[in-house]
């Protein structure tokens, strides 16, 4: 299966930490980048090349991955970091991106 | 910094053909790879296809007997058209840079985002 498998829903407590997870076969061969997206605005890209982040990314943020589950985990998270986060990574047939379904994130 | 912007019809009728066109603007469409990315009411992200400025190009397999995606490099913008359209066909509409390695690729840069109607 060439899918990303995401939890629809998770919730934190302001300051504390969460760990959003992406499976699927297609980890084994490209790293997932992760994306931050809030309701009505574009995509953010927060993490790349397994732990990589952008300029301007809080280092909060971090990446990680075992097999075929990639993790995004935030440390300390904040009231700004509430949104939907979406996996993405390469199918090795046909140059094909696969988007995970996202997990929205509730600070509580 | 580069910025992409989409431009082209909001509201397109039935089986007729959705065309937005990307507009690059600080940096040059002749390096990296260049996708266009949808998603519809209620769902998740969709890759439709990504071109190269050389022409090369690459869609999603599911929408390929569809799909055309081209690059201008003299206006520095590239294309998306995606023939007989339906209702399932509404939704917003990206268009993206992609950065690429050798384990790994990512969209690092996003148009705000075209949203597109399909109706009569």
């Amino acid at each position: 299966s060439s899918g990303l498998t995401q939890d629809s829903a998770v919730s934190v407590a302001l300051g504390q930490t969460v760990r959003i997870t992406c499976q699927g076969d297609i980890l084994r061969d490209y790293y997932a980048s992760w994306y931050q997206q809030k309701p009505g605005q574009a995509p953010v890209l927060v993490i790349y090349g397994n732990n990589f982040r952008p300029s301007g990314i809080p280092d909060r943020f971090s990446g990680s991955t075992s097999g075929t589950t990639a993790s995004l985990t935030i440390t300390g998270a904040q009231a700004a970091d509430e949104g939907d986060y979406f996996c993405v990574s390469r199918d090795t047939i046909g140059h094909h991106y696969v988007f995970g379904a996202g997990t929205w994130v509730t600070i509580l | 910094q580069v910025q992409l912007r989409e431009s082209g019809p909001r509201l397109v009728t039935p089986s007729e053909t959705l065309s937005l066109t990307c507009i690059v603007s600080g940096g040059s469409i002749s390096d990296y790879l260049w996708s266009w990315i949808r998603q519809s009411p209620g769902k998740g992200l969709e890759h439709i296809g990504s071109v190269y400025h050389s022409g090369i190009n690459y869609y999603n397999p599911s929408l390929r007997s569809r799909v055309s995606i081209t690059a201008d490099t003299s206006k520095n913008q590239f294309s998306l058209s995606l023939n007989f359209v339906t209702a399932v066909d509404t939704a917003v509409y990206y268009c993206a840079r992609v950065v690429i390695s050798g384990s790994w690729d990512a969209f690092d840069s996003w148009g705000q985002g075209a949203e597109v109607t399909v109706s009569s």
